[in-house]
């Protein structure tokens, strides 16, 4: 079946400092992938997707780009702010219209942005 | 425009009690979901709707029940409570644009 696997946290960054959160996975075909937010004591909150090989997402500034070649979707942004400081989920979706059967969540990723 | 609606927030439940977690959205969406999530697991899906009176099992059923007789709401029942169900649940929705939002979770505890 399918599954995503990110790096475990937490991650602790100093503000400014540069952020890489890793994301592979495994699917059958070709998956839409995804990014979600969730900041304390609130739902998740998409981040950025990107639909097929090569696309690069972006938001806020952080980015990430659909590797087919090594089933990767990382997450980076170049200055991070103590406001990033959230739990982020990598996902993705199997079904290329992006409904049917749901999103695949990866275990989350906690960042703590220092000041 | 309140997308997803989730109610109640919080709740503490004694073991084999049952109760409802209602989910309504106003997005006009085809496509709903039931998720857990536990502390380091991320989310796993529980049931799933692609339209009124369609329902499916996700990864997580077991406990749990689902109806969706209007396109707008998809409620969760909990029959028997146990300790294991204690968990934050979020509803989501979505049409086939890649776009799922959710709602802002509700924290049970079975105590």
């Amino acid at each position: 079946g399918d599954s995503v696997t990110q790096m475990e946290g937490p991650v602790t960054l100093s503000e400014e400092a540069f952020l890489t959160i890793n994301c592979t996975y495994t699917a059958t075909g070709y998956p839409s992938l995804f990014w979600y937010v969730q900041y304390p004591g609130e739902g998740l909150q998409l981040l950025l997707k990107a639909t097929k090989a090569d696309d690069k997402g972006s938001n806020k500034g952080f980015e990430a780009t659909y590797r087919k070649e090594t089933t990767s979707f990382h997450l980076e942004k170049g200055s991070v702010q103590v406001s990033d400081s959230a739990v982020y989920f990598c996902a993705l979706s199997s079904y290329s219209g992006g409904g049917a059967d749901g999103l695949t969540f990866g275990k989350g990723t906690h960042l703590i942005i220092q000041p | 425009n309140a997308g997803v609606t989730q109610t109640p927030k919080f709740r503490i439940l004694k073991i084999g009690q049952s109760m409802t977690l209602q989910c309504t959205q106003d997005m006009n969406h085809n496509y709903m979901y039931w998720y857990r999530q536990d502390p380091g697991m991320g989310l796993k899906l529980i049931y799933y709707s692609v339209g009124a009176g369609i329902t499916d099992k996700g990864e997580v059923p077991n406990g749990y029940n689902v109806s969706r007789s209007t396109t707008e709401d998809f409620p969760l029942r909990l029959e028997l409570a146990a300790p294991s169900q204690t968990s934050v649940y979020f509803c989501a929705s979505t049409s086939a644009s890649y776009g799922y939002t959710f709602g802002s979770g509700t924290r049970l505890t079975v105590v």
